[in-house]
Order: C-alpha cells, then sequence, then structure tokens
C-alpha cells in the first residue's frame, strides 16, 4: 500500500516562472491537504480539497497560488510567477474521511533562484 | 500569543534516557492532538493520535494531553539513537484536519549513543 505520493521531490524555477506540485493521495484517500514550510517555521496549513472540490483554502495566499483535486489524477498545486519568498517545503496530505488522521508525503522542496 | 506554542530546542539527552517533549495552546476549541516525527528532508511521520483528555500509550511511546491546562506531552522511554529527530506537535477542531492541522514549531531531539 504505497503512502502520499509527492512529485517532483526538488524542484527549481527562476523569478517569474510557474511551479507545478502534484500529489497522488493513499489509495482510498479521497480528502488532500496541503500546506507549507518554510525553514526554521511550522507546518502552516494552505487548502483542503475532495474530488473536484476546494473545501477550505484559508491558509492560500490570495495571489498566485491555486490548487485542484481533479476527477482523475493528481492533486495539483500551481503557483505562478514565483518569487524568492515561495521558496519552502511543501507537502501534502490525505485521509479517508473527515475524521480520520491524516497521512503525509515526502514533501517538494522548491527553490527559486 | 501564538496558537500553539512548543520549544524548538535542540533537546540533548543520553540514549536510554527517558525524554520528555512538551506543548501548551491556546485555543479551547481543539479536540484532536497529535504528534509526528519528522527527520532532516523527510515528510512528517505521524506517531500518536489522540482524542480529547487522557493517556495513550504505544510501545516506547506515551502521549498524554491535559484539556483543562491546554497542555500535551509525549514521553519517549528508552530513547534509542534513531529516535534523532524534529517532534512536532499539531491539534484540530475536528479529526483528520478538516480545518487544518496547526503545527508547533517543532523540537529537535538528539539522542547521544
Amino acid at each position: 500500500n504505497a503512502g502520499v505520493m509527492q512529485n517532483p521531490r526538488h524542484l527549481v524555477r527562476r523569478r517569474g516562472q510557474e511551479a507545478r506540485l502534484r500529489c497522488s493521495p493513499m489509495k482510498g484517500h479521497s480528502h488532500v491537504y496541503w500546506y507549507r514550510q518554510l525553514p526554521e517555521e511550522g507546518l502552516k496549513f494552505m487548502v483542503y480539497l475532495q474530488k473536484e472540490n476546494i473545501i477550505d483554502e484559508s491558509g492560500m495566499p490570495k495571489e498566485r497560488f491555486s490548487a485542484e483535486f481533479p476527477k482523475e489524477g493528481p492533486s495539483i498545486l500551481r503557483i505562478q510567477q514565483v518569487v524568492r519568498g515561495d521558496s519552502a517545503a511543501y507537502f501534502c496530505a490525505s485521509s479517508p474521511d473527515l475524521n480520520t488522521e491524516a497521512f503525509f508525503g515526502q514533501g517538494t522542496r522548491l527553490t527559486v533562484v | 500569543q501564538k496558537e500553539v506554542e512548543q520549544d524548538p530546542g535542540p533537546l540533548s539527552v543520553p540514549e536510554g534516557a527517558i525524554v520528555s517533549l512538551n506543548c501548551t495552546y491556546s485555543n479551547s476549541a481543539f479536540q484532536y492532538f497529535m504528534w509526528y516525527r519528522q527527520y532532516s528532508r523527510k515528510g512528517p511521520e505521524l506517531l500518536m493520535y489522540t482524542y480529547s483528555s487522557g493517556n495513550k500509550e504505544d510501545g516506547r511511546f506515551t502521549a498524554q494531553v491535559d484539556k483543562s491546562s491546554k497542555y500535551i506531552s509525549l514521553f519517549i522511554r528508552d530513547s534509542q539513537p534513531s529516535d534523532s529527530a524534529t517532534y512536532l506537535c499539531a491539534m484540530s477542531k475536528s479529526g483528520g484536519g478538516a480545518d487544518g492541522l496547526t503545527f508547533g514549531k517543532g523540537t529537535h531531539l538528539i539522542i547521544q549513543p
């Protein structure tokens, strides 16, 4: 039973480019959460999605960031026009329902140069 | 006041010692409490998951929750060098993080052989 799969593991983008981070939840999990971990900071909640729906995006920056979880395929976190401050580790977690603990992937480390 | 406070450490103890890790929080709405272990450049790994107040034991790990004091603890018995990692406390109002987990910044633990 594979865990939460994230790719790429490492991503380097120049300022102004777009970054696309992908997350495949564990088998049977339909709830996906994205978190960001800045250097020397704790994990911060960004967005919670179910298939084809954004449930809670209260942690998402208002501009340049978007997330989706289509009916088929992985969840995507998209960052447009990246800036140096976007450099961080981005983690995806999944759970089978609302009342069960979430499991995390290994993360995507984004470096903006 | 931050929602979740956690001493960043580092906390260095000799092998075999009992380790005590703690978090305090301010939001009385939190009902679910978790401890994650995170090795360097890896994703958080769920160690303990508890609901409301009380104790939970799993092998060498014991989690305690005192909601009246807004204080949670993780104890590690017979600590091993492989326990060296960053330990993150996390909490939510609903299980699985439907409204997003709120994390502490993590305590860096070093077990000296």
